[in-house]
């Protein structure tokens, strides 16, 4: 399997503007988690989906950001509009839930960067 | 609330020491643990789970170990080398609910 897929994997905008990232999970994971990584703040848990359905959003910092997984190989996070406080690296992991490991795979990240 | 603590955030040693990186958790009712190792401007990569009905888990050169009760986790690396330098993150599941929580990280350098 090539891991979990993000893309892409940099993105410079202007603030005001909408940002998209993508996420491909581990085919076969049930679970899905997308983080924010400052070095203020550490990494925190954006939002997480299981089998597709939003779980937890607790995370989410505004109603600027939203996120979708319209299907079990896909997700979206979403910043309308962006800010420069934004700006951070974006991490998306997948987990399966069989043999209740619950071990989280992590893809490569999206630096983000809001001028 | 579940809160995971990594100190010192930065470590420096010379080639060849033994060396035991900590991490501390405040709710013991944790699902699992897990020991991260992230490299500069990368993703993270999962060194080792450990289960809550587990004490360790070795993977080659490193051993992690959990106590509980205690509230303690400790990656232990095996006469390191300078291509373990990165950041190491040491992360629970508090509960069956798969959510990670994660400490601030060990920034490790080894000397040649």
């Amino acid at each position: 399997d090539a891991g979990v897929i993000q893309s892409p994997r940099h993105e410079v905008t202007e603030m005001g503007q909408e940002v998209t990232l993508r996420c491909k999970p581990i085919s076969g994971h049930d679970y899905l988690f997308w983080y924010r990584q400052t070095m203020m703040r550490g990494l925190e848990l954006l939002i997480y989906f299981n089998n597709n359905v939003p779980i937890d959003d607790s995370g989410m910092p505004e109603d600027r950001f939203s996120a979708k997984m319209p299907n079990a190989s896909f997700s979206t996070l979403k910043i309308q509009p962006s800010e420069p406080r934004d700006s951070a690296v974006y991490f998306c992991a997948s987990s399966w839930s069989g043999g209740r490991r619950y071990e989280q795979y992590f893809g490569p990240g999206t630096r983000l960067t809001v001028t | 609330k579940q809160e995971v603590t990594q100190i010192p955030a930065a470590l420096s040693v010379p080639e060849g020491e033994n060396l035991v990186l900590n991490c501390s958790f405040t709710d013991s009712a944790i699902y699992n643990l897990q020991w991260f190792r992230q490299d500069p401007g990368k993703g993270l990569t999962s060194l080792l789970l450990i289960q809550s009905s587990q004490r360790e888990q070795t993977s080659g050169r490193l051993n992690a170990s959990l106590d509980k009760s205690s509230g303690r986790s400790t990656l232990y690396i095996a006469a390191s080398q300078p291509g373990d330098s990165a950041t190491y993150l040491c992360a629970v599941v508090t509960g069956a609910n798969s959510k990670l929580t994660f400490g601030k990280g060990i920034t490790l350098s080894v000397r040649p």
